[in-house]
Parts: structure tokens; sequence; C-alpha cells
């Protein structure tokens, strides 16, 4: 009974190459959102949604694309894969003021 | 845009109390100030959150002035599986959905 689940735990890949992380919640939540973890262990926020609205977009490149189908989903699917991209991939979800609940990230390495 | 300053690192010894603080300006007024605990290879996981003043919960306390640019996370007599990094997390002024992560404090108990 996962609260947050994505997948893959691990992406192996080769530069210039198009993947796609999944992103699912079972909590109910109304807002959902991705963040990106550096090898330095900072943890910046990418996107948020909420009911399936994108209100965030911090500055990433627009080879990111994330696609929310319903409330309880939120994907990521990146284009041209780059060397830079390489970090852990974090999705979390929370309703109002409620706290971030984070699934257990989803670790991409570019070859 | 929120700016967040944690101390890089901290040492403690077991049944020692560890005190970590967060400064914050520029911090969304209606939205909680929330710590989060983080081991490797997992996701971010919930501590205590509070607004104003003290909140003490089972694992923790918070300690939030009035002014509410800062956070003290308190651990009552660690031990040596609190060893993890400790991230303050706060709501943009400019927009409560952009929640920012500090930079996080990597917390090393000993025996």
């Amino acid at each position: 009974d996962t609260a947050v689940s994505q997948t893959p735990k691990y992406l192996v890949t080769q530069m210039g190459n198009d993947k796609s992380i999944k992103c699912e919640q079972n909590l109910g939540h109304d807002t959902m959102y991705w963040y990106k973890q550096d090898s330095k262990k900072f943890l910046k926020i990418m996107f948020s949604y909420n009911n399936k609205e994108l209100i965030i977009n911090e500055t990433v490149p627009n080879r990111f694309s994330p696609k929310s189908p319903d409330k309880a989903h939120l994907n990521l699917h990146i284009n041209s894969l780059e060397l830079g991209d390489s970090a852990v991939y974090f999705c979390a979800s929370r309703d109002g003021n409620s706290p971030l609940h984070f699934g257990n990230g989803t670790r991409l390495t570019v070859t | 845009l929120a700016k967040t300053t944690q101390p890089i690192s901290m040492d403690s010894y077991e049944g020692q109390e560890v005190n970590i603080t967060c400064s914050h300006n520029n911090i969304a007024t209606n939205d909680y100030i929330t710590w989060y605990q983080q081991f490797p290879s997992q996701g971010p996981r919930f501590i205590i959150q509070g607004y104003k003043t003290k909140v003490t919960n089972e694992v923790a306390s918070l300690f939030i002035p009035a002014d509410r640019k800062s956070s003290t996370l308190s651990l009552p007599r660690v031990s040596l599986s609190d060893t993890a990094v400790y991230y303050c997390l706060v709501g943009d002024g400019d927009s409560s959905y952009k929640l920012i992560f500090g930079s996080g404090t990597r917390l090393l108990v000993r025996p």
C-alpha cells in the first residue's frame, strides 16, 4: 500500500535517448511535485501540478515535459538526455498545507 | 524567492541533544515550516512541521520565533540510527506552491 510510488527505481541510458519516469499516489492528494536531487544532495523543485494543472515550472529545460493524466499521476518525460541530467528524481504529493509525501526516487544515469 | 541556509554538517554522540537551525527569509506567510530526514537511497521522510512557537512530537521538537525567519529542529538523545541528512522545507513568499528545500545538514552520530 505504497503511498507514492515511482517507476523505474533505476534508469541507465545513453545520451540523446528519450525516457519517462512514472509517479502515482494513492493518497487522494491534489498537488504533485517533481524534485531533482544532484550529487551534492541539493533538492531542487522542478514542477508542481495542482488538480492536473501546471502551476510551477522552475526554469526547467523544455526537454523535460511533465504530464498529469489525472490527479493521482504525474509522469516525467525527458527528451534528448544529457550527461547533466544524471541525478535522483523524486516525486511527491500533498493536500493543502499537509506535509509532502515522497516516493523513493528514480536514479537516472546518463552515459 | 525564498532563501534558506543550513549548516553543512554536524557531529554528535549518542544520547546527546542535537539542534539544527535553518535560516529562511521571504517565506510564504500562510504555510508551515517543515523538516525532513533522508537516509541514503530513500526519499525524504517527514519529521515535524510548525507555524509558530514550539511544536513537539514523539521524535523531535521544532522551535520557530515570531518573525519566522529561522527554525530549529531539536532531536533529543540521538542514537546511531539518527545519522542522516536533515532538510528544512519552506513555501516561497511569491508562491506557496513553490516549496523550497534547505541545502541539508549531514548529521553524524558517533558511539
